[in-house]
């Protein structure tokens, strides 16, 4: 099955800074990488996609590349808030097993002010 | 996501003990699923149902078993807890059929559960 390693495991950045998260995939048939943000308390959220047709997506202050050949995507958020500390999970899944999510371990990114 | 509910949100249970975490939503979603989250682990696929004839095992099935009561209800039972079933619970489901399918999972709150 898919094995999905996410790194670093935590990760403390003074607010106003970037902040970078990395996941590798094993199964090349993989081709739907999802980022799951999770607050103290809650279930995760989706807070931005990408799929395989695509280099490069962004949305505002967050933005996620994939490199299929290396099977590496990572997470890029700018310019950091306090309220982007939370858990980050990385995930991939396929069409072929009904997109079933394979998770990474989770990143904790703490913004100090 | 406010429209996927757990209950309880959090539960102590002694070894031995049945206990039935449920789920519901209101999204009108045909896929459902269970996951449990570990530290260090990330989250871990259980059970998941297609529709309410479709059940499925994840990748750690052992120990715990589900019901699909209908499209919009899902429970997750340990017949017989032990200690480290001790995790966070959450239940996520996803539209997977139709012209509006999507491969985003919506995710419950969670179920903090402790086993003594």
């Amino acid at each position: 099955g898919e094995n999905v390693e996410q790194h670093p495991s935590t990760l403390s950045v003074q607010e106003g800074d970037s902040a970078v998260i990395k996941c590798t995939y094993s199964d090349s048939a993989s081709n739907y990488f999802p980022w799951y943000k999770q607050e103290l308390g809650k279930g995760p959220q989706l807070i931005i996609d990408i799929r395989s047709n695509v280099g490069e997506k962004k949305d505002q202050r967050i933005a996620v590349t994939l490199n299929k050949t290396a099977k590496h995507f990572s997470l890029h958020i700018t310019e950091t808030q306090p309220e982007d500390s939370a858990v980050y999970f990385c995930a991939a899944s396929q069409r072929s097993n009904d997109y079933k999510l394979s998770f990474g371990a989770g990143t904790t990114v703490t913004v100090r002010a | 996501d406010a429209d996927v509910t757990q209950t309880p949100r959090n539960r102590i249970t002694k070894t031995g003990k049945r206990i039935m975490l449920e789920c519901s939503q209101t999204k009108g979603h045909d896929r459902m699923y269970w996951y449990r989250q570990d530290p260090g682990l990330g989250l871990r696929l259980i059970y998941y149902s297609f529709d309410v004839k479709d059940i499925n095992k994840g990748e750690i099935s052992d120990g715990y078993s589900v019901s699909r009561q209908a499209q919009a209800k899902f429970s997750l039972s340990l017949e017989s807890a032990i200690p480290n079933q001790t995790a966070l619970y959450f239940c996520a489901t996803r539209r997977g059929s139709g012209i509006s399918s999507t491969d985003t999972q919506y995710f419950g709150p969670g179920t903090r559960l402790t086993v003594l």
